[in-house]
């Protein structure tokens, strides 16, 4: 199984949008409505920001979302705030009960 | 509340194995509703799924590392292990353990641990 594509870097200013892809294939993210998005400041452990494409875990701030279009899923970030400033993981469910993240975004927030 | 916590030895030679425990607190492992997970990450890399465990020991693995991993549970001890053999530099990395729900966060990894730091060299 191949890594998730994800762009390398996204800037932003705050209070800016900012929309972050990640695409797979037929296989993984195209066949299942199971990706998830994590959030990873320096030397700290990722975090949990959506699941199951779109929702979001309890304690997470709706200004982040997720959507599914084919075999790309995407976060958005909406009102950025400089404390949003991280790094982003996808991961999907690429069957066998096996997963696959993507590759990383590095956020900016300028 | 639940947490995770890695441990084993922060330095393997080439060739060797490496072995971590993650040990959970707070909650038992002993639950049909969650998955025990193994990730890493190499140094200003992203993350790699290693494999994961149920409570009952049914394991599942990465197809790239099915070969030198085997990762196993001791609910005896709210324990699980990951075991990779004939470790190279390329293993280098942080490796985290996390929970894996069926039922609430539905399978995202919604508890990590720390995360410890092995690096492979002679």
């Amino acid at each position: 199984q191949s890594a998730l594509t994800q762009p390398a870097s996204v800037s932003g200013s705050p209070g800016q949008s900012i929309t972050i892809s990640c695409t797979g294939t037929s296989s993984d993210v195209g066949s299942y409505n199971l990706v998830s998005w994590y959030q990873q400041h320096p030397g700290k452990a990722p975090k949990v920001m959506i699941y199951e494409v779109s929702k979001w875990p309890s304690g997470v701030s709706n200004r982040f979302s997720g959507s599914k279009s084919g075999n790309t899923a995407s976060l958005t970030i909406s009102g950025l705030q400089t404390e949003d400033e991280g790094d982003y993981y996808c991961c999907s469910y690429v069957g066998s009960s096996t997963w696959v993240f993507g590759g990383g975004t590095k956020l900016t927030v300028l | 509340q639940l947490q995770l916590q890695e441990s084993g030895p922060g330095l393997v030679k080439p060739s060797e194995s490496l072995s971590l425990t993650c040990t959970v607190s707070g909650g038992s492992i002993s639950s049909s509703s969650y998955y025990w997970d193994w990730i890493r990450q190499p140094p200003g890399k992203g993350l790699e799924w290693i494999g994961s465990i149920s409570y009952r020991g049914s394991a599942y693995y990465n197809p790239s590392l099915k070969s030198r991993i085997t990762i196993s549970v001791d609910t005896s001890k709210n324990q699980f292990s990951l075991k990779l053999n004939s470790v190279t530099a390329a293993d280098t990395a942080v490796y985290y353990c996390a929970r894996r729900s069926t039922v609430t966060i539905v399978h995202a990894f919604d508890i990590w641990g720390q995360g410890t730091m092995v690096t492979i060299s002679s």
